[in-house]
């Protein structure tokens, strides 16, 4: 079954430092990975997918993530935060099933301060 | 940008009480999920929906919950006789399929509160 561990449940940074979130997955194949941020009262919006095709994959708002095979590690992250990066950060894999669904990973709370 | 909206955004009910959230998936698409997450909880699939029948269910998805695509654009979430437990965001979302690289899409929530 696949699976997705977030290793962080809350990560506090300084504005204008990097950010690193950190994903570890299970897989017993090749998985499509996802980032996802919920802003506070808001949706869940997608950062950035990884889909077997690059392994370094660039999303919106200058986050990136690096899927490492040999790691299983998918970690988010950002060259330097800005406060409007707080949020809540999902982890998420697709399930193989035919329907496709999601696995969330448990959340990482970013605060970012000034 | 095409989105998925969902209404009401708050919803509050009285225990027992029937309760059915909305959801318009992106015009589109052809599968629709439903998630909920519970307050300090990962978010959790309820069920998919695919050709007008319930593709896969959790094992939350028990008999007092039900879904409905009633005219080609509404997704409907049906909860027979809340209770407590049921308190939570519910998510909808849907894509365009099953394979290849196309991600679903979220909308907004409707945060239910049981009483």
């Amino acid at each position: 079954a696949q699976s997705v561990t977030q290793l962080d449940s809350h990560v506090s940074v300084s504005e204008g430092t990097p950010v690193l979130l950190r994903c570890n997955y299970s897989s017993s194949y090749s998985p499509s990975l996802f980032w996802y941020v919920q802003h506070p009262n808001k949706g869940l919006q997608l950062l950035l997918k990884y889909t077997s095709a690059a392994t370094l994959v660039k999303g919106i708002n200058g986050f990136e993530a690096e899927f490492k095979k040999s790691e299983t590690s998918f970690h988010l992250t950002k060259p330097s935060a800005h406060m409007s990066d707080a949020a809540e950060y999902f982890c998420v894999v697709r399930d193989g099933g035919a329907t496709n669904k999601l696995i969330f990973g448990t959340g990482t709370l970013l605060a970012v301060q000034p | 940008e095409p989105e998925v909206t969902q209404t009401p955004s708050h919803q509050v009910t009285q225990m027992g009480q029937e309760v059915i959230l909305r959801c318009v998936p992106i015009s589109n698409h052809l599968y629709f999920y439903w998630y909920r997450q519970i307050l300090g909880q990962k978010v959790e699939f309820l069920v998919s929906f695919y050709n007008n029948e319930i593709s896969e269910k959790s094992e939350i998805f028990d008999d007092q919950f039900s879904v409905e695509r009633p005219d080609g654009s509404n997704f409907t979430l049906k909860i027979r006789s809340t209770k407590l437990e049921d308190s939570a965001m519910y998510f909808c979302a849907s894509s365009g399929g099953p394979r290849g690289n196309t991600e679903a899409f979220f909308g907004q929530g409707t945060r239910l509160t049981v009483v």
